[in-house]
């Protein structure tokens, strides 16, 4: 079936460090990736995507690379700051080109992250 | 603010009651989705509207049911409910009926509690 995989958290960083978090994907047809960020007490906001294959998405520093080799869609930062600490969540969505479409998320299980000052 | 509203915040019922939770997607987005959050399933999805009528379901449980009115606002109704039914339940919003390309809008959910 369609699964997303994340790493386990949480993750525990000085600000400033370098920030990965893995995520790699099971899909049947062309998915596209999501990561989506849940501060504290908040709903899920959308921090990036790629849609396709090679695609990078980037947003506030954040970049991510759509690999369709290694099914991977791995979150990066260079550098983290105490306002970047939040649930991180990789997502897909499938798009199916018979009888239309299917836009539901499936999400991985998140990723605390907590960064220190 | 992603302009998706979800009414109440905080629900706290017993067992074997029934309760209704409230989404307003934001202006001009015709599907909306359910999803449950919980600490053993994680985001699960659980139903999804477009423009009225139900276009995919998920992990939904009989005893869970939705709908969404002509104004787009959407309802999610649980009954009997059970103490493993306590979650955060969220609403999402999205453009078109979905699709890969159009992302998804979150309330800030409303969180239930069973006792």
């Amino acid at each position: 079936g369609n699964s997303v995989t994340q790493m386990e958290g949480p993750v525990t960083l000085s600000e400033e460090a370098f920030l990965t978090i893995n995520c790699t994907y099971t899909a049947t047809g062309y998915p596209s990736l999501f990561w989506y960020v849940q501060y504290p007490g908040e709903g899920l906001q959308l921090l990036l995507k790629a849609t396709k294959a090679d695609d990078k998405g980037s947003n506030k520093g954040f970049e991510a690379t759509y690999r369709k080799e290694t099914t991977s869609f791995h979150l990066e930062k260079g550098s983290v700051q105490v306002s970047d600490s939040a649930v991180y969540f990789c997502a897909l969505s499938l798009s199916m080109n018979y009888g239309g479409s299917q836009g539901n998320l499936i999400f991985g299980k998140g990723t605390k992250l907590s960064v220190k000052p | 603010d992603s302009g998706v509203t979800q009414t109440p915040k905080h629900l706290i019922t017993a067992t074997g009651q029934r309760v209704t939770l409230r989404c307003s997607p934001r202006s001009g987005d015709l599907s909306v989705y359910w999803y449950q959050q919980s600490l053993d399933q994680g985001l699960q999805f659980l139903i999804q509207y477009y423009n009225g009528e139900e276009r995919a379901k998920g992990n939904i449980l009989e005893r869970f049911s939705a709908q969404q009115f002509p104004d787009l606002h959407s309802e999610l109704n649980l009954s009997s409910l059970e103490l493993g039914d306590s979650a955060l339940y969220f609403c999402a919003s999205s453009v078109g009926g979905g699709g890969s390309n159009q992302p998804q809008h979150f309330g800030d959910g409303t969180r239930l509690s069973i006792l």
